[in-house]
C-alpha cells in the first residue's frame, strides 16, 4: 500500500525527443506527488510537483500528467536535451498529516546527441 | 548562502569502526532526514526528525543512530552493527507541511574497506 512503482528503470532518448516516465501508487490517501531530478554524485532536487485536483501541470519542457482513477502519474520531458541526463524519482505523500515521503526506485535517463 | 551541507564528501572506514556523517542546514527547517542510496536503487529512509530532541526510525534504521540536539544539525552514526554500510548517504531537510519541498545535501559516499 505504501509502495510507489516506477518504470522504466532506464531510458535512452535522442536529443529533441520526448522522454516519458511512469509511476503508479496504491494508497489512495496520497495527495501530493513530487518529482525529483538527481545528477551523478549529487543530491536530488525538486523538479516539479502536482496535487490530484489537477490532471496536468507544466513547467517549461517538463509536464506531469495525473490520472486519479488509475492511480498513475507520469513525467514528460519535451525536446529532451543531453543536460536532462539524470536519474528521476517520482514520489508520493499525504498532505493532511505528517507522513514520510515514499520514493519510487528511479529512472536513469540518457539523452544522446 | 542558504542550504544544506554534508561532510565529508567521501569517507573510508575499516570494518568494525563506527563513523559519523555530518549534516548541517541553515534553512531554518524543523524536519531533517537521512536516506541511503545504493547503486541503481531508490532512496531508503534511515531516520527522520521533526523537531529538536526527537527522531523516529525509518525503514532501515538497524545499525544506525542519530541525534538532534540542535535544529541545524542531524548527524548520522553508522555503527559496526551495520552489516553492509557501503553506500551513498543523503541528508535532507524540509518544513513540516507535507507539501514542503525536501532539500537534499550533496551526499556522503561511504566505503568500507
Amino acid at each position: 500500500q505504501q509502495q510507489v512503482k516506477q518504470s522504466p528503470q532506464s531510458l535512452i532518448v535522442q536529443k529533441g525527443g520526448i522522454s516519458i516516465i511512469n509511476c503508479a501508487y496504491e494508497n489512495t490517501a496520497f495527495d501530493y506527488f513530487p518529482w525529483y531530478q538527481q545528477f551523478p554524485g549529487k543530491g536530488p532536487a525538486l523538479l516539479i510537483a502536482i496535487r490530484p485536483d489537477v490532471s496536468e501541470k507544466k513547467e517549461g519542457r517538463f509536464t506531469i500528467s495525473f490520472n486519479k482513477s488509475a492511480k498513475q502519474f507520469s513525467l514528460h520531458i519535451m525536446d529532451s536535451q543531453p543536460g536532462d541526463s539524470a536519474t528521476y524519482f517520482c514520489a508520493a505523500n499525504r498532505r493532511t498529516s505528517y507522513d514520510k515521503v515514499i520514493f519510487g526506485p528511479g529512472t536513469s535517463l540518457s539523452v544522446i546527441p | 548562502d542558504g542550504g544544506i551541507t554534508q561532510s565529508p564528501k567521501y569517507l573510508f572506514r575499516k570494518e568494525g569502526q563506527n563513523v559519523t556523517l555530518s549534516c548541517e542546514q541553515n534553512l531554518n527547517h524543523d524536519a531533517m532526514y537521512w536516506y541511503r542510496q545504493d547503486p541503481g536503487q531508490g532512496l531508503r529512509l534511515i531516520y527522520y526528525s521533526q523537531i529538536v530532541n526527537d527522531f523516529q526510525k525509518g525503514d532501515i534504521a538497524e545499525g544506525y543512530s542519530v541525534s538532534r540536539e540542535k535544529k541545524e544539525s542531524f548527524p548520522l552514526t553508522v555503527t559496526s552493527a551495520q552489516k553492509n554500510p557501503t553506500a551513498f548517504y543523503l541528508c535532507a531537510s524540509s518544513g513540516t507541511q507535507n507539501t514542503d519541498t525536501q532539500y537534499f545535501g550533496p551526499g556522503t559516499r561511504l566505503t568500507v574497506l
